[in-house]
């Protein structure tokens, strides 16, 4: 499997308070993703990063923000947590070739009480 | 990028062939289709990839016909340890997975 880790893997919190996640690779990966996981919906794409500082939007952003400052660092932050945003998050990442393939981390379980 | 349906859910017993089909009718001439099969409480992983005819490796046999408007993820003699979620992807690379919609995948549920 490809080295990603994602810290922490589990976390409780409370609402209105801020939460990162963070996703580290060491495949020195270009293109790297955060998912969100609840039942009856399948993985959903919150942000994406095609390189250093570049990030994007992706179908469920609202709420979230992203940043990369370093190729195998992609933090995901909760501005102000609320109980909707309890759910498993997976980071991945892919190279960018083609064709290509996503490779998941173990997943981070936050609950937003 | 093409979106891609599959059935919900499957039950086999084990020691059975499963065969999941997955229809893609928009498919572009350089799309490629991706199989990720996901266990519990982790992330998705990559089982096999193809772009026509049939490719095999060690995990399973992916079958495409000629007009490639479909595909079929055949899991041999499955075993409890196959129960999963597997997805059907469609893509094309170079940075397009942002593109991509996973959906909620084919439950594939094996009993004894």
């Amino acid at each position: 499997d490809a080295g990603i880790t994602q810290s922490p893997r589990h976390k409780v919190t409370e609402t209105g308070t801020p939460v990162t996640l963070r996703c580290h690779q060491t495949e020195n990966h270009r293109y790297m993703y955060w998912y969100r996981q609840d039942p009856g919906h399948g993985l959903r794409l919150i942000h994406y990063s095609y390189g250093v500082k570049d990030t994007d939007k992706g179908e469920v952003s609202d709420g979230y923000s992203v940043s990369r400052s370093k190729t195998e660092d992609f933090l995901l932050t909760l501005e102000s947590a609320t109980s909707s945003q309890t759910s498993v998050y997976f980071c991945a990442t892919s190279s960018g070739g083609a064709p290509d393939t996503q490779y998941f981390g173990p997943g981070t379980r936050l609950t937003v009480l | 990028l093409a979106k891609t349906t599959q059935p919900i859910s499957m039950d086999s017993y084990e020691g059975q062939e499963v065969n999941i089909t997955c229809s893609h009718n928009n498919i572009a001439t350089n799309d490629y289709i991706t199989w990720y099969q996901q266990f519990p409480s982790q992330g998705p992983r990559f089982i096999i990839q193809g772009y026509k005819t049939k490719v095999t490796n060690e995990v399973a046999s992916l079958f495409i016909p000629a007009d490639r408007k479909s595909s079929t993820l055949s899991l041999p003699r499955v075993s409890l340890s196959d129960t999963a979620v597997y997805y059907c992807l469609v893509d094309r690379g170079g940075g397009t997975a942002s593109k991509l919609t996973f959906g909620t995948g084919t439950r594939l549920q094996v009993t004894l």
